[in-house]
């Protein structure tokens, strides 16, 4: 089975701090992707990337930027976290060309206060 | 927005019914899936439709998929308290790159 997993379930940060999100996955996908998920607006892309050192802005990519170095790791960093920042973020893999099944993490709930 | 719409918001049926939920989306599609989410974790994908299909059934599953009108429905027959999670639909097309664009999602509570 697909495994994503995600460094925390919980986060609770302060305004203005730098934040890390780490995903791991270990099917060696090539593409992933970063979402954040609030009430009543589904899931929104972030980022996204489809190969080592790639990347490309999602729908909402301000304050956010992201990291992948290695194949199997993207990383999504919170350059000064602000309030509107608090949500629920996930990321997700997936093989081959975009639009096909995505594997998602089971999701880090980050509180900026 | 492309995002696709779920309706109802909100089901509440009794352990034994069937679910249905409905997915409009605006633009023409490549495929569409349907992903299910219990409270606090992440997405479990459910069943993809092509756009050149019509129905697509998965185990208690049924996906319906309307090109014309731009709508799938998703039923869920014989349902149980497990079944109890938020669904979405996400649509796929070429005008946006090939990317998953979800709805808002419909919280369905079976109760037992």
């Amino acid at each position: 089975d697909v495994k994503v997993t995600q460094s925390s379930r919980y986060l609770v940060k302060r305004t203005g701090e730098k934040v890390f999100l780490e995903c791991v996955q270990d099917m060696d996908h090539e593409n992933m992707f970063w979402y954040r998920q609030d009430p009543g607006l589904g899931l929104r892309l972030i980022y996204f990337s489809y190969d080592v050192k790639m990347k490309e802005k999602g729908d909402i990519p301000e304050g956010y930027s992201v990291s992948r170095e290695k194949k199997e790791r993207f990383s999504l960093i919170l350059e000064s976290a602000s309030t509107n920042q608090t949500s629920m973020y996930l990321c997700a893999s997936t093989v081959g060309g975009q639009g096909k099944t995505q594997y998602f993490g089971p999701g880090t709930r980050l509180l900026v206060l | 927005s492309q995002q696709g719409e779920e309706d109802p918001q909100a089901l509440s049926i009794q352990e034994g019914e069937n679910a249905t939920m409905n997915c409009s989306y605006k633009t023409s599609i490549n495929n569409l899936q349907w992903y299910r989410q219990n409270s606090g974790r992440g997405l479990v994908h459910l069943i993809l439709i092509r756009s050149n299909e019509r129905e697509k059934h998965s185990g208690r599953l049924r996906v319906t998929l309307d090109t014309s009108k731009k709508s799938s429905s998703l039923l869920i027959t014989a349902s149980r308290a497990a079944d109890t999670a938020s669904y979405f639909c996400a649509t796929v097309n070429r005008e946006y790159g090939n990317k998953l664009v979800f709805g808002a999602g419909t919280i369905l509570r079976v109760k037992s």
